[in-house]
C-alpha cells in the first residue's frame, strides 16, 4: 500500500452512534491533518498532528475527537454527530507542518441520518 | 469571510486551447500557494505551487501566474486535454501566527475539456 489510505471510504451512520474513521500514511511523514468538505464550501482544516502531537485545533465541536498514535494512523472518534457533520472527510500528511506539500487520501464520505 | 476565492465553479474548454483557472486572496500575510487537482471519489493531489517571491513557475503544460499587487494567481493548462477535467482547489498558506504551514482552500473550479 503506497501514499495516504482512508478507511472506510463511506459511512452512515445514525446520531445516537459511534464510529471511527481511520488514516494510514506510508510515506514516512511526520505531520497529519484532518479536513472537512462540506457541499459548496471550501476544504476546512479542523486537526493538525505534528509528531503525535495535537499542534492546532480549529475550533471543532467535541463530537469530533481526533488520536495520533503514532506518525503514520490518524484517527477521528465520530459520537453524537448531527446531520450537518454529513461531509467528505479527508485525511492527510506531509513531511512535516510549514513549507511542505500535503498528501491527501480519498477521504470517507460520512452521511449521518 | 473567505479569504481564498475561486469566483467560477465551472469552466468548459475545448482539448487543445487553454485553460485557465483563476483565484483571488485577500491576505497579503499568504507567502505560498499551491494548486490542487481533485479526480471524482479520490483525494486532492498536488499540481504546482509558487512561492510570493516568484510570479511565474511553470511545469510542462501547467504554468501558474502570480501577481501580488492585485492577489491575484492564475493557472494556465496548455494544451488542454480531456484527461485534466477535474475540480482545481487553489490554496494559500500563511506565514505568521499559530496557524504557520496550514492551508486555506478556495471552493474549487470543475473544468470539463471537451474532445
Amino acid at each position: 500500500e503506497t501514499g495516504v489510505t482512508q478507511t472506510p471510504r463511506h459511512l452512515v451512520m445514525g446520531m445516537t452512534n459511534k464510529k471511527s474513521l481511520k488514516c494510514e500514511q506510508h510515506l514516512g511523514h511526520n505531520a497529519m491533518y484532518w479536513y472537512k468538505q462540506s457541499a459548496k464550501k471550501p476544504l476546512e482544516l479542523m486537526f493538525v498532528y505534528s509528531l503525535e502531537e495535537r499542534v492546532e485545533n480549529n475550533s471543532v465541536p467535541s463530537r469530533f475527537s481526533p488520536e495520533c498514535p503514532n506518525s503514520s494512523h490518524l484517527f477521528l472518534h465520530l459520537h453524537t454527530l448531527q446531520p450537518e457533520d454529513s461531509a467528505l472527510y479527508l485525511c492527510a500528511s506531509s513531511r512535516a507542518t510549514g513549507r511542505y506539500e500535503q498528501y491527501f487520501g480519498p477521504g470517507t464520505r460520512l452521511t449521518v441520518t | 469571510d473567505q479569504q481564498v476565492k475561486q469566483n467560477s465553479p465551472s469552466l468548459s474548454v475545448q482539448e487543445g486551447r487553454i485553460s485557465i483557472l483563476n483565484c483571488d486572496y485577500t491576505n497579503s500575510m499568504f507567502d505560498y500557494f499551491l494548486w490542487y487537482k481533485k479526480y471524482p471519489a479520490e483525494g486532492p493531489t498536488f499540481l504546482i505551487s509558487i512561492s510570493s517571491i516568484k510570479d511565474k513557475n511553470e511545469d510542462g503544460r501547467f504554468t501558474v501566474f502570480l501577481n501580488k499587487s492585485a492577489k491575484h494567481l492564475s493557472l494556465h493548462i496548455v494544451p488542454s486535454q480531456p484527461g485534466d477535467s477535474a475540480v482545481y482547489f487553489c490554496a494559500a498558506r500563511s506565514n505568521y501566527g499559530g496557524s504557520q504551514g496550514n492551508l486555506i482552500f478556495g471552493k474549487g473550479t470543475k473544468l470539463s475539456v471537451k474532445p
